[in-house]
């Protein structure tokens, strides 16, 4: 039931692009998209519902493909402060809510 | 609004020991959950409530695990006795629902130690 997501590490240089992937077993209603920082509590990023929809913060954007039961995180232009660990969080039928299992992201000058 | 509070940042407790973890939830919010984090298990959702009510408990690990949310202000989350295998990070988390912009707010958590 906790969504998988892909990769589950992965280092970056400032500027380069990166696609984080997050899959589920189950039908989803909606996904969320987290970034947490070492020490620190899960930051919310965004969310998106259902109808496919594509979301944009910054150079930070995401789509859900709920056929699929798949979200993608996009990061395009990498900055040193996205370096984190990012989670997908994704709400089921039966109001059930599961957190994926992260990717570590690390960004160097 | 301050966010949503935790407190103790640390607690350090001897095994066998009560540990009580506390959480002021964001003003409004209708939804207040404890998730517990390890670097094996991830994030792992304890309980919820809603409105004050536990909806869902199923996560809470075993009877030494009890929650209560006694107003729409404060939860605790308290654990008796501890276990070494307790030690994790707890995040309390609130959330307005039907804000589906909004997502889950955490607290800053409360990294336990049981020695």
């Amino acid at each position: 039931q906790q969504p998988v997501q892909s990769p589950q590490a992965v280092i970056l240089r400032e500027g380069e692009d990166a696609v984080i992937n997050c899959s589920s077993s189950k039908a989803l209603y909606s996904v969320h998209w987290y970034r947490q920082k070492h020490g620190e509590a899960p930051v919310f990023l965004m969310i998106l519902l259902k109808g496919g929809e594509q979301k944009g913060h910054e150079k930070i954007s995401a789509s859900f493909n709920e056929k699929k039961q798949q979200s993608s995180l996009y990061l395009t232009a990498s900055q040193l402060s996205y370096s984190g660990t990012y989670f997908c969080g994704t709400e089921v039928p039966g109001n059930q809510f599961y957190f994926g299992t992260g990717t570590s992201l690390t960004v160097i000058p | 609004d301050a966010g949503v509070i935790q407190s103790p940042r640390h607690e350090v407790t001897e095994m066998g020991q009560e540990v009580t973890l506390r959480c002021k939830p964001i003003s409004g919010h209708d939804y207040l959950f404890w998730y517990r984090q390890t670097m094996m298990r991830g994030l792992e959702l304890l309980i919820y409530f809603n409105n004050n009510v536990p909806i869902d408990d199923s996560g809470m690990p075993e009877d030494r695990f009890s929650a209560k949310m006694p107003n729409a202000s404060f939860s605790t989350l308290k654990i008796q006795p501890s276990e070494p295998r307790d030690s994790a990070v707890y995040f309390c988390a609130s959330s307005l629902m039907g804000a589906q912009a909004e997502g889950y707010t955490f607290g800053s958590g409360t990294r336990l130690t049981v020695v």
